[in-house]
């Protein structure tokens, strides 16, 4: 059974307090994303990674990092969580080439006090 | 204009009956298509791909209309089971990167 693992369900973080989120994918996939899903907004890309050490901006990328070490692990970063960072954080990993499917993790919920 | 767009509902159906989305997008070069579900608190997960010739699934079938940019869903003889919010995906050729629409709820009522 496939698998994407991220490290917490719930996070309860404080103003400009340093967050990482982890994300570990079983499936040798060479993509790795990093949303976020708000009401009404649906889900927006923050970064991805299509392979070791490389990474993309994705739409919001403002305010957060990304780390992809190993192929399987990828960190989304917070350098300083604000309020308006409270939101749920999906990873997901697809294989490269169109019709990927991608396969989600699931999900952070990040509360910012 | 955004990227994808759905209206985000909700549709309020009884069982039995059918009902379609659609979601329009706007980079005519958009290659890969995909319909995800996601209930309440969980994760997306893939309920279908979008062929340009179409397909079908059971009770569900997707379609692209390449011309007006729109892809749908078609489910039939809605079940309770169905309710959901229902995400398109669309990925634009050469590029890895997949951007959603904002979902559709689907609401069946007994």
């Amino acid at each position: 059974d496939v698998k994407v693992t991220q490290s917490s369900r719930y996070l309860v973080k404080r103003t400009g307090e340093k967050v990482f989120l982890e994300c570990v994918q079983d499936m040798d996939h060479e993509n790795m994303f990093w949303y976020r899903q708000d009401p009404g907004l649906g889900l927006r890309l923050i970064y991805f990674s299509y392979d070791v050490k490389m990474k993309e901006k994705g739409d919001i990328p403002e305010g957060y990092s990304v780390s992809r070490e190993k192929k399987e692990r990828f960190s989304l970063i917070l350098e300083s969580a604000s309020t308006n960072q409270t939101s749920m954080y999906l990873c997901a990993s697809s294989t490269a080439g169109g019709f990927a499917e991608a396969f989600f993790g699931q999900g952070t919920r990040l509360t910012v006090v | 204009r955004k990227e994808v767009e759905q209206d985000p509902g909700p549709f309020n159906v009884p069982e039995g009956a059918t009902v379609a989305f659609n979601c329009t997008y706007s980079n005519s070069a958009s290659q890969s298509f995909f319909w995800y579900r996601q209930d309440c608190r969980k994760e997306p997960k893939l309920l279908m791909s979008v062929y340009s010739s179409g397909n079908e699934d059971g009770r569900f079938t997707a379609q692209l209309n390449r011309a007006s940019q729109y892809i749908s869903l078609l489910i039939r003889d809605s079940k309770l089971s169905d309710s959901a919010t229902y995400l398109c995906a669309v990925n634009p050729v050469g590029y890895q990167k997949v951007t959603f629409g904002t979902g559709t709820k689907l609401q069946v009522i007994p």
